[in-house]
Protein backbone atom coordinates (compact mmCIF):
# COMPACT_ATOMS: atom_id res chain seq x y z
CA UNK A 1 0.00 0.00 0.00
CA UNK A 2 1.09 3.38 -0.81
CA UNK A 3 0.28 6.17 2.28
CA UNK A 4 0.39 9.80 1.38
CA UNK A 5 1.25 12.05 4.25
CA UNK A 6 0.17 16.10 3.40
CA UNK A 7 1.70 18.84 5.35
CA UNK A 8 0.76 20.68 7.19
CA UNK A 9 -2.85 19.33 8.21
CA UNK A 10 -4.13 22.95 8.60
CA UNK A 11 -2.10 26.43 7.26
CA UNK A 12 -3.72 29.83 7.97
CA UNK A 13 -2.58 32.28 5.74
CA UNK A 14 -3.78 35.70 4.32
CA UNK A 15 -4.63 37.23 1.26
CA UNK A 16 -1.75 37.61 -1.25
CA UNK A 17 0.32 35.01 0.68
CA UNK A 18 2.27 32.21 -1.33
CA UNK A 19 1.53 28.90 0.30
CA UNK A 20 2.86 25.49 -0.07
CA UNK A 21 1.11 22.37 0.63
CA UNK A 22 3.47 18.97 0.74
CA UNK A 23 2.58 15.39 -0.36
CA UNK A 24 4.72 12.67 0.62
CA UNK A 25 4.76 8.94 -1.10
CA UNK A 26 5.59 6.14 1.23
CA UNK A 27 7.27 4.67 -1.98
CA UNK A 28 8.37 5.90 -5.31
CA UNK A 29 4.99 7.47 -7.61
CA UNK A 30 7.42 8.73 -10.34
CA UNK A 31 5.18 11.93 -11.24
CA UNK A 32 1.67 9.91 -11.23
CA UNK A 33 0.12 12.29 -8.56
CA UNK A 34 -3.22 14.42 -8.63
CA UNK A 35 -4.38 17.70 -6.74
CA UNK A 36 -7.89 18.53 -5.97
CA UNK A 37 -9.42 21.58 -4.11
CA UNK A 38 -12.72 21.18 -2.01
CA UNK A 39 -14.74 23.50 -0.62
CA UNK A 40 -17.61 22.76 1.64
CA UNK A 41 -20.81 20.74 0.63
CA UNK A 42 -18.85 20.87 -2.73
CA UNK A 43 -17.50 17.63 -4.72
CA UNK A 44 -13.93 18.02 -4.89
CA UNK A 45 -12.44 19.87 -7.98
CA UNK A 46 -9.27 18.93 -10.39
CA UNK A 47 -7.04 21.27 -10.51
CA UNK A 48 -3.52 19.61 -11.49
CA UNK A 49 -2.27 16.24 -12.80
CA UNK A 50 0.65 14.56 -13.34
CA UNK A 51 2.50 16.06 -10.79
CA UNK A 52 2.20 19.68 -12.61
CA UNK A 53 -0.46 19.68 -15.20
CA UNK A 54 -2.47 22.45 -14.46
CA UNK A 55 -6.23 21.40 -15.67
CA UNK A 56 -7.89 23.91 -17.73
CA UNK A 57 -9.84 26.53 -16.55
CA UNK A 58 -8.12 26.68 -13.36
CA UNK A 59 -5.73 29.99 -12.32
CA UNK A 60 -2.20 29.76 -13.32
CA UNK A 61 -1.40 31.29 -9.48
CA UNK A 62 -1.90 27.41 -8.77
CA UNK A 63 1.09 25.25 -9.40
CA UNK A 64 3.05 21.67 -8.78
CA UNK A 65 6.04 20.23 -8.77
CA UNK A 66 7.80 17.36 -7.35
CA UNK A 67 8.47 13.83 -8.34
CA UNK A 68 8.98 10.27 -6.93
CA UNK A 69 8.02 10.53 -3.26
CA UNK A 70 8.07 14.48 -2.70
CA UNK A 71 5.44 16.82 -4.50
CA UNK A 72 4.31 20.47 -3.74
CA UNK A 73 1.16 22.45 -4.40
CA UNK A 74 1.62 26.12 -4.49
CA UNK A 75 -0.38 28.89 -4.72
CA UNK A 76 1.09 32.22 -5.27
CA UNK A 77 -0.84 35.16 -4.22
CA UNK A 78 -3.72 33.65 -2.33
CA UNK A 79 -7.34 34.96 -3.20
CA UNK A 80 -10.38 34.83 -1.14
CA UNK A 81 -11.71 31.55 -3.24
CA UNK A 82 -8.65 29.96 -2.40
CA UNK A 83 -9.93 28.93 1.27
CA UNK A 84 -10.68 25.37 0.89
CA UNK A 85 -9.28 22.06 1.61
CA UNK A 86 -6.69 20.18 -0.76
CA UNK A 87 -6.22 16.88 -1.41
CA UNK A 88 -3.18 15.17 -3.37
CA UNK A 89 -4.28 11.72 -4.79
CA UNK A 90 -1.66 8.98 -5.79
CA UNK A 91 -2.71 7.26 -8.78
CA UNK A 92 0.44 4.69 -9.28
CA UNK A 93 -0.43 1.74 -7.58
CA UNK A 94 -3.17 0.27 -10.21
CA UNK A 95 -5.61 -0.75 -9.60
CA UNK A 96 -5.80 0.47 -6.44
CA UNK A 97 -5.53 4.60 -5.74
CA UNK A 98 -5.98 6.52 -2.85
CA UNK A 99 -5.66 10.04 -1.26
CA UNK A 100 -3.51 12.11 1.16
CA UNK A 101 -5.39 13.08 4.38
CA UNK A 102 -6.20 16.53 3.46
CA UNK A 103 -4.77 20.36 4.18
CA UNK A 104 -7.41 22.80 5.03
CA UNK A 105 -6.63 26.30 4.51
CA UNK A 106 -7.64 29.03 6.27
CA UNK A 107 -7.81 32.32 6.09
CA UNK A 108 -5.88 34.52 9.15
CA UNK B 1 -22.43 18.60 -21.08
CA UNK B 2 -20.73 15.59 -18.59
CA UNK B 3 -23.27 15.45 -15.99
CA UNK B 4 -23.08 12.63 -12.65
CA UNK B 5 -26.60 12.43 -11.11
CA UNK B 6 -26.48 10.20 -8.12
CA UNK B 7 -29.85 8.77 -5.54
CA UNK B 8 -30.87 10.13 -3.21
CA UNK B 9 -30.25 10.39 0.91
CA UNK B 10 -30.75 6.94 2.44
CA UNK B 11 -30.81 6.20 6.24
CA UNK B 12 -30.12 2.32 7.19
CA UNK B 13 -30.10 0.31 10.18
CA UNK B 14 -27.03 -1.49 11.31
CA UNK B 15 -25.96 -4.69 8.79
CA UNK B 16 -28.10 -4.10 6.06
CA UNK B 17 -27.10 -3.08 2.54
CA UNK B 18 -27.61 0.23 0.61
CA UNK B 19 -27.23 0.54 -3.25
CA UNK B 20 -25.92 4.33 -4.69
CA UNK B 21 -27.04 4.85 -8.57
CA UNK B 22 -24.77 7.41 -10.54
CA UNK B 23 -26.69 8.07 -13.86
CA UNK B 24 -24.43 9.55 -16.27
CA UNK B 25 -24.88 11.42 -19.58
CA UNK B 26 -23.28 13.75 -22.45
CA UNK B 27 -20.79 11.01 -23.20
CA UNK B 28 -20.24 8.12 -24.20
CA UNK B 29 -20.97 5.63 -20.78
CA UNK B 30 -18.53 2.61 -21.88
CA UNK B 31 -15.71 4.61 -22.67
CA UNK B 32 -14.85 5.69 -19.24
CA UNK B 33 -14.04 4.39 -16.15
CA UNK B 34 -16.20 5.23 -12.84
CA UNK B 35 -14.95 5.74 -9.60
CA UNK B 36 -16.28 6.06 -6.11
CA UNK B 37 -15.49 7.61 -3.10
CA UNK B 38 -16.31 8.19 0.04
CA UNK B 39 -16.27 11.12 3.23
CA UNK B 40 -17.10 10.94 6.33
CA UNK B 41 -18.56 13.71 8.28
CA UNK B 42 -16.11 16.49 8.54
CA UNK B 43 -12.86 13.91 7.56
CA UNK B 44 -11.40 13.97 4.61
CA UNK B 45 -11.80 11.60 0.86
CA UNK B 46 -11.03 7.87 0.57
CA UNK B 47 -10.94 5.94 -2.49
CA UNK B 48 -13.42 2.84 -2.62
CA UNK B 49 -12.98 1.82 -5.89
CA UNK B 50 -13.68 1.87 -9.99
CA UNK B 51 -15.95 -0.04 -12.25
CA UNK B 52 -15.21 -0.47 -16.00
CA UNK B 53 -18.58 0.23 -17.55
CA UNK B 54 -17.47 -1.86 -21.18
CA UNK B 55 -16.48 -5.17 -19.42
CA UNK B 56 -18.21 -4.75 -16.01
CA UNK B 57 -14.72 -5.56 -14.29
CA UNK B 58 -13.86 -3.61 -11.29
CA UNK B 59 -11.24 -2.97 -8.27
CA UNK B 60 -12.00 -2.08 -4.88
CA UNK B 61 -10.41 -1.55 -1.46
CA UNK B 62 -13.01 -2.44 0.78
CA UNK B 63 -12.06 -6.14 1.82
CA UNK B 64 -15.38 -7.25 -0.35
CA UNK B 65 -17.66 -5.25 1.29
CA UNK B 66 -18.43 -3.51 -1.71
CA UNK B 67 -19.81 -4.02 -5.50
CA UNK B 68 -19.66 -2.42 -8.41
CA UNK B 69 -21.81 -2.81 -11.02
CA UNK B 70 -23.51 -0.81 -13.96
CA UNK B 71 -26.53 -1.24 -16.55
CA UNK B 72 -25.14 0.34 -19.62
CA UNK B 73 -28.35 0.40 -21.14
CA UNK B 74 -29.53 3.24 -19.00
CA UNK B 75 -25.65 4.43 -18.61
CA UNK B 76 -26.07 4.18 -14.57
CA UNK B 77 -23.43 3.16 -12.56
CA UNK B 78 -24.41 1.14 -9.07
CA UNK B 79 -22.39 1.06 -5.35
CA UNK B 80 -23.68 -1.68 -3.11
CA UNK B 81 -22.13 -1.26 0.15
CA UNK B 82 -23.33 -4.45 2.55
CA UNK B 83 -23.24 -4.95 6.02
CA UNK B 84 -23.58 -1.34 6.76
CA UNK B 85 -22.07 0.15 10.30
CA UNK B 86 -21.82 3.36 11.84
CA UNK B 87 -18.23 4.17 10.52
CA UNK B 88 -20.17 3.95 7.02
CA UNK B 89 -22.03 6.95 7.75
CA UNK B 90 -21.01 9.09 4.53
CA UNK B 91 -21.11 11.05 1.89
CA UNK B 92 -20.45 8.87 -1.36
CA UNK B 93 -19.75 10.57 -4.65
CA UNK B 94 -19.17 8.63 -8.36
CA UNK B 95 -16.80 10.49 -10.10
CA UNK B 96 -15.19 10.06 -13.96
CA UNK B 97 -12.03 10.35 -15.13
CA UNK B 98 -10.49 13.54 -17.20
CA UNK B 99 -9.86 11.48 -20.00
CA UNK B 100 -9.56 7.84 -21.38
CA UNK B 101 -5.91 7.81 -20.86
CA UNK B 102 -5.37 9.18 -17.32
CA UNK B 103 -6.35 6.47 -14.82
CA UNK B 104 -8.00 7.62 -11.57
CA UNK B 105 -7.75 11.31 -12.55
CA UNK B 106 -10.91 12.53 -11.37
CA UNK B 107 -12.82 15.85 -13.19
CA UNK B 108 -16.55 14.78 -13.36
CA UNK B 109 -18.18 14.52 -9.84
CA UNK B 110 -21.41 13.84 -8.92
CA UNK B 111 -23.20 15.64 -6.30
CA UNK B 112 -22.80 13.21 -3.41
CA UNK B 113 -25.26 10.77 -1.82
CA UNK B 114 -25.42 10.72 2.32
CA UNK B 115 -25.61 7.49 3.52
CA UNK B 116 -26.49 7.46 7.37
CA UNK B 117 -26.46 4.17 9.24
CA UNK B 118 -28.46 4.71 12.23
CA UNK B 119 -30.09 2.46 14.34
Amino acid sequence: DIQLTQSPSFLSASIGDRVTITCRASHDISTYLAWYQQKPGKAPKLLISAASTLQSGVPSRFSGGGSGTQFTLTISGLQPEDFATYYCQQLNSYPLSGFGQGTKLEIK
Amino acid sequence: QVQLVQSGAEVKKPGASVKVSCQTSGYTFTDYLIHWVRQTPGQGLTWMGWINPKTGGYAQNFQGRITLTRDTSISTAYLEVTSLGSDDTALYYCAREVDGSTWATLQHWGQGTLITVSS
